[in-house]
């Protein structure tokens, strides 16, 4: 059975660093591009970064150069690494498996709350 | 930046109507890169549409997607009480970009 489960969430000072997991059973994530959504309180969906197969990383224009997508081949998991955090990361983040051939998600995780806070 | 429109924001409907949901591109996009997700308060997306026309795996047949260029809809032939929830559109550019629209709330009339 296929699942993602993201764990790493919190409460967190604006300026800190945090890092997501998601740990995938039931598939290699080596094997599938991988994507990264938050959705803020109340929100729509935003995407935040992806990486393929091949490893090339993609970012929205909102995290640039503070975030950072990774995975560990070897403990089958997803990072994010999230640095200089704002008010306005605060969401739930999601990780998701993307369908071969398409630009679609087909399996998510359950989401991990981080909240950018004094 | 290929944006996506959603209409209505809103849409109120009973038991048994039929749905229609629009997701309108900016710009003209490529069917492979378009699909639907269907979301309920406090779960994950589910993904429900992709290549703008095919059905996810497990998913009823009272749900289907159409549309090309610019302009994707999906419907809901007969809706059950467990089809109110908020629905996005989601494509992918050229760009290395994934865009969702802003969502289509179905709710209970």
């Amino acid at each position: 059975e296929v699942q993602l489960v993201e764990s790493g969430g919190g409460l967190i000072q604006p300026g800190g660093a945090l890092r997501l997991s998601c740990a995938a059973s039931g598939f290699a994530v080596r094997s599938y591009y991988i994507i990264w959504v938050r959705q803020a309180p109340g929100g729509g969906l935003e995407w935040v970064s992806v990486i393929y197969t091949d490893g090339s990383t993609y970012y929205a224009d909102s995290v640039k150069g503070r975030f950072t997508i990774s995975r560990d081949n070897s403990k089958n998991t997803l990072y994010l690494q999230m640095n200089s955090l704002r008010a306005d990361d605060t969401a739930v983040y999601y990780c998701a498996r993307g369908v071969d051939n398409y630009a679609a998600f087909d399996y998510w995780g359950q989401g991990t709350l981080v909240t950018v806070s004094s | 930046e290929i944006l996506l429109t959603q209409s209505p924001g809103t849409l109120s409907l009973s038991p048994g109507e039929r749905a229609t949901l629009s997701c309108r591109a900016s710009q003209s996009v490529s069917i492979n890169n378009l699909a639907w997700y269907q979301q309920k308060p406090g779960q994950a997306p589910r993904l429900l549409v992709y290549g703008a026309s095919s059905r996810a795996t497990g998913l009823p047949d009272r749900f289907s997607g159409s549309g090309s260029g610019t302009d994707f809809t999906l419907t809901i032939s007969r809706l059950e009480p467990e089809d109110f929830a908020v629905y996005y559109c989601q494509h992918y550019d050229s760009s290395s970009r994934y865009t969702f629209g802003q969502g289509t709330k179905l709710e209970i009339k």
